[in-house]
């Protein structure tokens, strides 16, 4: 089964700016399907980010944001905070195997 | 506000059937345009999605669990459930419940809000 391939582990020092890749194929990301985010914070379950690629939930800061171009996407988080701490997993649709939900692996953002 | 809170057994043997249910309170499961979810996260890993019901009934599986999965909806009782059969410890996880909103085209859902999660552990 495909995957959709993230860093396991960034970091950034409060106030800057780190992004996350998701890498996928031709048949997810690549053949135009929405990216979405979640943050998953220690001990605790997943909570929407970014949807529909580019999208923040109400309630989301805007110093996190979303783009997607050809077969990947990114997250970006601006102005990096201490509270954002956290495990950070994308989400896409891939059509082959007569098509699923597919998370990234997760990536690990430290605050240093 | 939508809450879910799933319940079940937290410890299974290997090869029987687990199963755990997800109560939606703060709106009807039957209010329609939405699909409700189930996903897993093993201890230290990532998510994997399990499957979705929609009201009709309709039921959609990762194939790699397709041939041992049953999700359902009970709208009396404003629940849904999963079944996994035929359980190994490779089957231990966080299960979580989600609701997604039907968009078009469907395969674009997102998952929101989330359940708490629950640990089950197969083990004999």
């Amino acid at each position: 089964q495909s995957v959709l391939t993230q860093p396991p582990s960034v970091s950034g020092a409060p106030g800057q700016r780190v992004t996350i890749s998701c890498t996928g194929s031709s048949s997810d990301i690549g053949a135009g399907y929405d990216v979405h985010w979640y943050q998953q914070l220690p001990g605790t379950a997943p909570k929407l980010l970014i949807y529909g690629d580019t999208n923040r939930p109400s309630g989301v800061p805007d110093r996190f944001s979303g783009s997607k171009s050809g077969t990947s996407a990114s997250l970006a988080i601006t102005g990096l905070q201490a509270e954002d701490e956290a495990d950070y997993y994308c989400q896409s649709y891939d059509s082959s195997l007569g098509g699923h939900v597919l998370f990234g692996g997760g990536t690990k953002l430290t605050v240093i | 506000q939508l809450q879910l809170q799933e319940s079940g057994s937290g410890l299974v043997k290997p090869s029987e059937t687990l199963s755990l249910t997800c109560a939606v309170s703060g709106d009807s499961i039957s209010s329609g345009g939405y699909s409700w979810s189930w996903i897993r996260q093993p201890p230290g890993k990532g998510l994997e999605w399990i499957g979705y019901i929609y009201l009709s009934g309709s039921t959609y599986y990762n194939p790699s669990l397709k041939s041992r999965v049953t999700i359902s909806v009970d709208r009396s009782k404003n629940h849904f459930s999963l079944n996994l059969n035929s359980v190994t410890a490779a089957d231990t996880a966080v299960y979580y419940c989600a609701r997604s909103l039907v968009v078009t085209p469907a395969v674009n859902n997102w998952f929101d809000p989330w359940g708490q999660g629950t640990l089950v552990t197969v083990s004999s």
